[in-house]
């Protein structure tokens, strides 16, 4: 089956600093992918999609300067944390939507961030 | 805009009874697509079903069963003979279809289930 991995699973990081989650699909290409958000006990919101090539598309009241997405390959899509802060810890996930198959996406299994 | 509502915030059940899990949408597209997914403690999430909106028929998966009923926009999901081990947390979501696929998911706030011995 079509399997995303992500990494790191999970990672620590110091206020201001800037950390990158990438998300890869394993054994499929995948023009499209997504990231979501989930803080502790609440559901997941979407934060962004990405096409390969092209420049991501952000949810309404996500920020893009701080939240940067690149989807250089058809199986790689990185999102970086710049300035991180506290309130930016969370579970984040991506899933990917398999290239010929444009209605199955399959998630990722998170990472979870923690800024101290 | 695209909403999902899951309005029971916590269910607990004894082992062994049925549980139904409700799951009312809203969405103006006329293609679009609904899942149920579970998410243990691990935060990995488990797919259970997609459904397209021109597909009404209800579906039985083992234990698990899914009816879909456009006209309340509704897709409530049901455990027969619960077990201790479907306890988790499982939200319902939406997408709607644009740009040559399914969009990203629009989620419900999640039902947590709780399973007791």
């Amino acid at each position: 089956g079509a399997v995303v991995s992500q990494h790191p699973s999970w990672v620590i990081c110091k206020s201001g600093t800037s950390v990158k989650i990438e998300c890869r699909s394993l054994d499929f290409q995948a023009t499209t992918m997504f990231w979501y958000r989930q803080f502790p006990k609440q559901s997941l919101m979407l934060m962004a999609t990405s096409n390969e090539g092209s420049k991501a598309t952000y949810e309404q009241g996500v920020e893009k300067d701080k939240f940067l997405i690149n989807h250089a390959s058809l199986t790689l899509s990185t999102l970086t944390v710049t300035s991180a802060h506290p309130e930016d810890s969370s579970f984040y996930i991506c899933s990917a939507r398999v290239y010929q198959e444009l209605y199955e996406q399959y998630f990722g299994p998170g990472t979870r961030l923690t800024v101290t | 805009a695209q909403k999902v509502t899951q309005a029971q915030t916590e269910i607990s059940v004894v082992e062994k009874e049925d549980v139904t899990l409700d799951c009312v949408y809203e969405t103006r597209d006329t293609t679009y697509y609904l899942f149920w997914y579970k998410q243990p403690p691990s935060g990995e999430l488990v797919f259970l079903i997609r459904r397209n909106s021109f597909d009404e028929q209800n579906e039985i998966s083992g234990r698990y069963s899914w009816n879909f009923q456009k006209s309340t926009s509704s897709f409530n999901f049901t455990i027969t003979a619960s077990q201790v081990v479907d306890s988790a947390v499982y939200f319902c979501a939406l997408s709607g279809t644009s740009g040559g696929g399914a969009d990203g998911l629009t989620f419900g706030k999640g039902t947590h289930l709780i399973i007791q011995p």
